[in-house]
């Protein structure tokens, strides 16, 4: 059974870097991994996707190995406005219902400390 | 651009009643897809419409169903509601959606609290 894992929480200090690890086996081949961010009351908001190796844009990086079973979510110097849930998003096939099954992972609440 | 809209954002109802929920996604944007966010379970996928079809689906049971009309808009029904219905309903649009295997940026609106007594 497909299965996306990250940490349930997280907390750092105003300044520093926060690292933020996603387990993902079994992805679609060509599938792309998209973080997404979440503050209470809102929908998911997209921070970055990618597909192999490094990304970046201008709030955060990505990291994907090249067997793609994982991906590191990279917040640099976070603020407390950072203070949120992070998920990341991946696609697996289904053959029993013959379709991609958008999964989420549980979410990694983050909690920035003055 | 006007973000992704869904009406209602509060609901309440009892157990066997049904309920629609209506999302407007970003002006043209053709996918649509529908989550239920709960803190137990947290964030599972529904299903996924493109251009009024149907094209990807999560494994919820048959209770739950959508459409999409041609402008885009989407419609989410749940039938004989219960008690573990009580979530948060998250619509989504993007421009390709799940084309493949390759997942699109998704765009995702306030969502509908739906609370079943």
């Amino acid at each position: 059974l497909a299965k996306t894992t990250q940490p349930i929480s997280m907390d750092s200090y105003e300044g520093q870097e926060v690292n933020i690890t996603c387990s993902h086996n079994n992805i679609a081949t060509n599938d792309y991994i998209t973080w997404y961010q979440q503050f209470p009351s809102q929908g998911p908001r997209f921070i970055i996707q990618g597909y192999k190796t490094k990304v970046t844009n201008e709030v955060a990086s990505l990291f994907i190995p090249a067997d793609r079973k994982s991906s590191t979510l990279s917040l640099p110097r976070v603020s407390l406005s950072d203070t949120a849930v992070y998920y990341c998003l991946v696609a697996y096939w289904d053959s029993g219902a013959g379709s991609y099954q958008l999964t989420f992972g549980k979410g990694t609440k983050l909690s920035v400390i003055p | 651009k006007a973000g992704v809209t869904q009406t209602p954002r509060y609901l309440i109802k009892t157990r066997g009643q049904q309920v629609t929920l209506s999302c407007s996604p970003i002006s043209g944007h053709r996918s649509v897809s529908w989550y239920q966010q709960t803190p137990g379970q947290g964030l599972q996928f529904l299903f996924e419409y493109f251009s009024e079809t149907q094209r990807n689906k999560g494994n919820f049971p048959g209770r739950f169903s959508g459409r999409q009309f041609s402008n885009s808009r989407s419609e989410m029904n749940v039938s004989t509601l219960e008690l573990g219905d009580s979530a948060l309903y998250l619509c989504a649009s993007s421009p390709r959606g799940q084309q493949g295997s390759s997942t699109d940026t998704q765009y995702f609106g306030p969502g509908t609290r739906l609370t079943v007594l």
